[in-house]
């Protein structure tokens, strides 16, 4: 089946520092990918969706200048935390779909990543 | 996209049938209704999906009455690694362009020996 492979899996920063996220699709292309953020005993939260080759499309109340997104090719999405602080810390997760193979249902999501800014 | 309802939390012994109930009062016509799975520290996984009356895979049903207001989730059996948090979702047809999935609060499911 479809897998969405990400990393890292776990990262600890300094807060001011940057970190950067991948999210790549491991046998199939994805036009479209999907970053979540979930907060620990919480749902997800939709924070974007990654475009490729065009800007990513944020949800209500995402700074994009925080949260920089790059999709630049069919199987990479990267999502880039700038200027991280201690509330950026969270449990960060990707998703694709991949539309190509028949009989696939629903979205594949990544292992997920565990930000902690110090 | 259709707001979920589900209980927030389940508990149940191992080997009983757990069934989860989700409402979704405003499903469209053409929004399906699919199911993920969550361990800690994990992305979900995908479970199940279904449009209307019955879908069996491996691992779950998935009941929709007629009028796809409601949904229930079946898990037959469980075990302690059922233990994990369940979505559920509506959103518009499998295979017809991207649709971005908003997550509600999902069931908490605890399996207890």
């Amino acid at each position: 089946g479809a897998v969405v492979s990400q990393h890292p899996s776990r990262v600890i920063c300094k807060s001011g520092t940057s970190v950067k996220i991948e999210c790549r699709s491991l046998d199939f292309q994805a036009t479209t990918m999907f970053w979540y953020r979930q907060f620990p005993k919480q749902s997800l939260m939709l924070m974007a969706t990654s475009n490729e080759g065009s800007k990513a499309t944020y949800e209500q109340g995402v700074e994009k200048d925080k949260f920089l997104i790059n999709h630049a090719s069919l199987t990479l999405s990267t999502l880039t935390v700038t200027s991280a602080h201690p509330e950026d810390s969270s449990f960060y997760i990707c998703s694709a779909r991949d539309y190509g193979t028949v009989g696939t249902y629903g979205y594949t999501f990544g292992s997920g990543t565990r930000l902690t800014v110090v | 996209l259709a707001k979920t309802t589900q209980p927030i939390s389940m508990d149940s012994y191992e080997g009983q049938e757990v069934n989860i109930t989700c409402s979704h009062n405003n499903i469209a016509t053409n929004d399906y209704i699919t199911w993920y799975q969550q361990f800690p520290s994990q992305g979900p996984r995908f479970i199940i999906q279904g449009y209307k009356t019955k879908v069996t895979n491996e691992v779950a049903s998935l009941f929709i009455p007629a009028d796809r207001k409601s949904s229930t989730l079946s898990l037959p059996r469980v075990s302690l690694s059922d233990t994990a948090v369940y979505y559920c979702l509506v959103g518009g047809r499998p295979n017809t362009g991207f649709q971005k999935l908003v997550f509600g609060t999902g069931t908490r499911l605890l399996v207890s020996p």
